[in-house]
């Protein structure tokens, strides 16, 4: 089974703090994202990797960035994290989205982030 | 750009009975995918069907099923038999079937929808 794993499940950071979210998957996936989840909003992506290095933004980028060094692993960064961060945060990964396979795509548990 | 959009936030059914759960969507796009996930309690995740804009038939995953009406931009899930195990927050979602441009890699949720199935 496709394994997402997030570090951490629960934090409490201070306003300012730099803020790191770690996600690692084990099946080799191309793809890598970050979704935030919001009660009444849904998901929305943060950012998105489709390889090594790569990034794309997505519906709400702004006060984060995110690292991919390593095939397996993607980090979102709050740089400066602020209250209005405070939410669950989900990682996920799939396989190209040219694939068939690529239709699926599977997420870690989330990390619970509150900001005070 | 893309909107999902789940109007009910929430519903609830006795269990053995059978719940629909309702989604629209906006686009401009004529090939893409619809997804329905489930997010159980515990938080994890899950695909629970999936759908080709291209194919007239609707899809369905045993207990599962969608109605898929592309002119209506609609698509609803159906369970039947409901059971507690159900209980969970359901979100429809889509995506654009060919890569390339701005939208590429995105994936984009509704709402969500809090099912309770009561015993």
């Amino acid at each position: 089974d496709v394994k997402v794993t997030q570090s951490s499940r629960y934090l409490v950071k201070r306003t300012g703090e730099k803020v790191f979210l770690e996600c690692v998957q084990d099946m080799d996936h191309e793809n890598m994202f970050w979704y935030r989840q919001d009660p009444g909003l849904g998901l929305r992506l943060i950012y998105f990797s489709y390889d090594v290095k790569m990034k794309e933004k997505g519906d709400i980028p702004e006060g984060y960035s995110v690292s991919r060094e390593k095939k397996e692993r993607f980090s979102l960064i709050l740089e400066s994290a602020s209250t209005n961060q405070t939410s669950m945060y989900l990682c996920a990964s799939s396989l190209p989205w040219q694939t068939i396979s690529g239709n699926t795509i599977y997420f870690g548990e989330g990390s619970w982030l509150t900001v005070v | 750009a893309q909107t999902v959009t789940q109007s009910q936030p929430e519903m609830s059914v006795q269990e053995a009975e059978t719940v629909t759960l309702s989604c629209t969507y906006d686009t401009s796009e004529n090939n893409y995918y619809l997804f329905w996930y489930k997010q159980p309690p515990s938080r994890q995740m899950i695909l629970v069907i999936r759908q080709e804009a291209y194919k007239q038939q609707n899809a369905t995953e045993n207990r599962f099923s969608v109605n898929f009406q592309k002119a209506a931009k609609s698509f609803s899930l159906k369970i039947s038999d409901s059971q507690l195990g159900d209980t969970a927050m359901y979100f429809c979602a889509f995506r654009i079937a060919n890569a390339g441009g701005t939208s590429y890699g995105k994936l984009t949720f509704g709402q969500g929808t809090i099912l309770t199935v009561h015993p």
